[in-house]
């Protein structure tokens, strides 16, 4: 079974800022995604960055880009320049390439943006 | 090209009532997820669908919840006699196929009083 931690209940960051959401994931196959998800106050899931677990090279989209290190199961989303409209409850999840690539999604972190 | 449509966005429904909720995926694609998110929560997978066919249902509670996902017409969540504890946001998402992207949908809410 994938199970997915986010330690991080809250963030908060300075408009402009950098901040970094954690994430750690367990799993015993290979093959796999690795997505962040942002849900601000509409409700609505947003696809942030998604990254190949075969993949070395970090994922990057504009501001954000993520930290994969596979050995330690840990994927880390970096936002930088950080902007009132960044904020929101951001998910990491994971899906199996073989099988139903059914999501499985951490608790959450609400990121606060400082003005 | 539309998103993922989900209706109705609010629901209510007392205690013992039936709640339908219905998801059109995008247009193209036929692999179709429910997930369900409790207040303060992650989403959970309920059930992966495909044209007709059940697929995954593993996250399915075993009693009053039913899915499918006819040859035509939106994908149907059903919930039988709902109780308090079936008060969720309920998203869909649906893909092109098993290994492409998600794409949700703006969730039902559903509130049993």
């Amino acid at each position: 079974a994938q199970t997915v931690t986010q330690s991080q209940p809250e963030m908060s960051v300075q408009e402009a800022e950098t901040v970094t959401l954690s994430c750690t994931y367990d799993t015993s196959e290979s093959d796999y995604y690795l997505f962040w998800y942002k849900q601000p106050p509409s409700r609505q899931m947003i696809l942030v960055i998604r990254q190949e677990a075969y993949k070395q090279q970090n994922a990057t989209e504009n501001r954000f880009s993520v930290n994969f290190q596979k050995a330690a199961k840990s994927f880390s989303l970096k936002i930088s320049d950080s902007q009132l409209g960044d904020a929101a409850m951001y998910f990491c999840a994971m899906g199996l390439i073989q099988g139903a690539q059914k999501l499985v999604f951490g608790q959450g972190t609400r990121l606060t943006i400082n003005p | 090209n539309a998103g993922v449509m989900q209706n109705p966005r609010h629901l209510v429904r007392r205690r013992g009532q039936e709640a339908r909720l219905r998801c059109s995926p995008m247009k193209g694609h036929s692999h179709v997820y429910w997930y369900r998110q409790l207040p303060e929560e992650g989403l959970k997978f309920m059930v992966y669908l495909q044209k007709e066919n059940i697929i995954d249902e593993s996250g399915m509670p075993k009693e009053r919840f039913s899915a499918e996902f006819p040859k035509e017409g939106p994908s149907i969540l059903r919930i039988q006699q709902v109780v308090r504890g079936d008060s969720a946001a309920y998203f869909c998402a649906s893909s092109r196929s098993r290994e492409d992207e998600q794409y949700f949908g703006p969730g039902t809410r559903l509130t049993v009083t």
